[in-house]
């Protein structure tokens, strides 16, 4: 089972819908979590830091399930620039980032 | 206040061949983390500097080196090119104090042939 695991997608969704995804974890020990968000071909840029139950930043919601083992990021009111791939990470007590594969969100309209 | 840079842009290489990846980090921050990031795939770290020093590495082969210079500044070096190596390559920059907030920069694109 990998460290961190993302469902794929595309999920594909008009404007101005709610979408929401996951992202499961299989260190029960870690405390940091981060959604980053990734356009085509450039880097990854850091949307939310998640270390207690969750953080809200506007249209964007992030919630940790330390019980479930995985935080969610949900997107309120979708844009079209919201189309990107989500990268889920934990930081490791190695101090490194462990990713998941991402999450490609494409936002129709 | 300028981020993190990278250099070059782009790289293509032969197999077998050696290349160096230049990386400056965000002004004020002390700490260099590389990842490899293979299309479709979430980065991969493969090691962090501080102080001048390898501190962590990640399960990468030897082949895979690095430098820490004393304005912070670092440099990535592959040996012996494999295809596999084909890659976005990332650093991150942080403070040694705050590793867990890591700021990217625009990357370096190899491609081996």
């Amino acid at each position: 089972r990998k460290e961190v695991e993302q469902d794929p997608g595309p999920f594909n969704v008009p404007e101005g819908a709610t979408v929401a995804f996951n992202c499961t974890y299989s260190n029960s020990a870690s405390q940091s979590f981060f959604w980053y968000r990734q356009d085509c071909r450039k880097e990854p840029k850091l949307l939310m830091s998640v270390y207690s139950s969750g953080n809200e930043d506007g249209r964007f919601t992030a919630q940790l399930n330390r019980a479930s083992q995985y935080i969610s990021l949900l997107i309120r009111d979708s844009k079209l620039s919201d189309s990107a791939t989500y990268l889920c990470g934990r930081y490791s007590s190695a101090s490194k980032i462990i990713f998941g594969s991402g999450t490609r969100l494409s936002i129709r309209p | 206040d300028a981020g993190v840079t990278q250099s070059p842009t782009h790289l293509i290489k032969t197999r077998g061949q050696q290349v160096t990846l230049r990386c400056s980090p965000k002004s004020g921050h002390d700490t260099v983390s590389w990842y490899q990031q293979a299309l479709g795939q979430g980065p991969q770290f493969i090691f962090q500097y501080y102080e001048e020093e390898e501190r962590q590495r990640g399960n990468f082969p030897d082949r895979f080196s690095g430098h820490q210079f004393p304005n912070y500044s670092s440099e990535l070096n592959v040996n012996a090119l494999l295809l596999g190596d084909s890659a976005l390559y990332l650093c991150a920059s942080s403070l040694k104090q705050a590793l867990n907030e890591q700021f990217f920069g625009p990357g370096t694109r190899l491609t081996v042939l």
